[in-house]
């Protein structure tokens, strides 16, 4: 079936913008979670979803930084006021919630951003 | 606080080598997952294996095997018989099991492996 979708794959913007990064999960995933990535480091935590609403968004750097998920499908993060050190792949992951697979987390491909 | 250590930054080999990826991990809940993901050169992040705390089994699954020692707080990761599509960085993750399914990752910085013909 189909993977976890996001678009675009690639943004570039210019500092002091706003950008809008979307991800689609895999049908059935309750669970949503959003990663960054900077080069050469490993993923890490932004916010996680549980259906509609953001149970833990922790990782979030700052108040820049922002997402939704209105109908516990599709998710958006938002950056505004953009600045240099965001550049990073952002990952979207899903996961489904019951059985043994709860804890295995489906990732999509990032979407790079670029702030010039 | 939870942390994740992958000690080899990058790592070559020949096709047909063995390599082993390091991890180690740490963590003051009794109850955790570990897990390893791949990073092809597309970027998507593959999963291979989840293991809980309370598994402390080694797993094959043809050529990959997980070796996880609670005693060392290490969870490694052996490629028998390296193939050039095995090239890829590999992330080591750990996260805290929480009622619901939740369970935020906690990524290494990962080990870049080269296989060369």
């Amino acid at each position: 079936g189909a993977g976890v979708s996001q678009t675009p794959s690639n943004k570039v913007t210019e500092k002091g913008k706003y950008v809008e990064l979307r991800c689609d999960p895999i049908s059935g995933h309750t669970a949503l979670y959003w990663y960054r990535q900077s080069l050469g480091q490993g993923p890490e935590f932004l916010i996680y979803f549980q259906g509609t609403g953001a149970a833990d968004d922790s990782g979030l750097p700052n108040d820049r930084f922002f997402a939704v998920r209105p109908e516990g499908s599709v998710s958006t993060l938002k950056i505004q006021r953009t600045e240099r050190g965001d550049s990073a792949v952002y990952l979207c992951a899903s996961s489904y919630l019951g059985g043994s697979s709860s804890y295995e987390q489906y990732f999509g491909p990032g979407t790079r951003l670029t702030v010039t | 606080a939870q942390k994740v250590t992958q000690a080899q930054t990058e790592i070559s080999v020949v096709e047909k080598e063995d390599v082993t990826l390091d991890c180690v991990y740490e963590t003051r809940d009794t109850t955790y997952y570990l897990f390893w993901y791949k990073q092809p050169p597309s970027g998507e992040l593959v999963f291979l294996i989840r293991r809980n705390s309370f598994d402390e089994q080694n797993e094959i699954s043809g050529r990959y095997s997980w070796n996880f020692q609670k005693s060392t707080s290490s969870f490694n990761f052996t490629i028998t018989a390296s193939q050039v599509v095995d090239s890829a960085v590999y992330f080591c993750a750990l996260s805290e099991a929480i009622s619901g399914g939740y369970n935020k990752l906690i990524f290494g910085a990962g080990t870049r492996l080269a296989v060369h013909p």
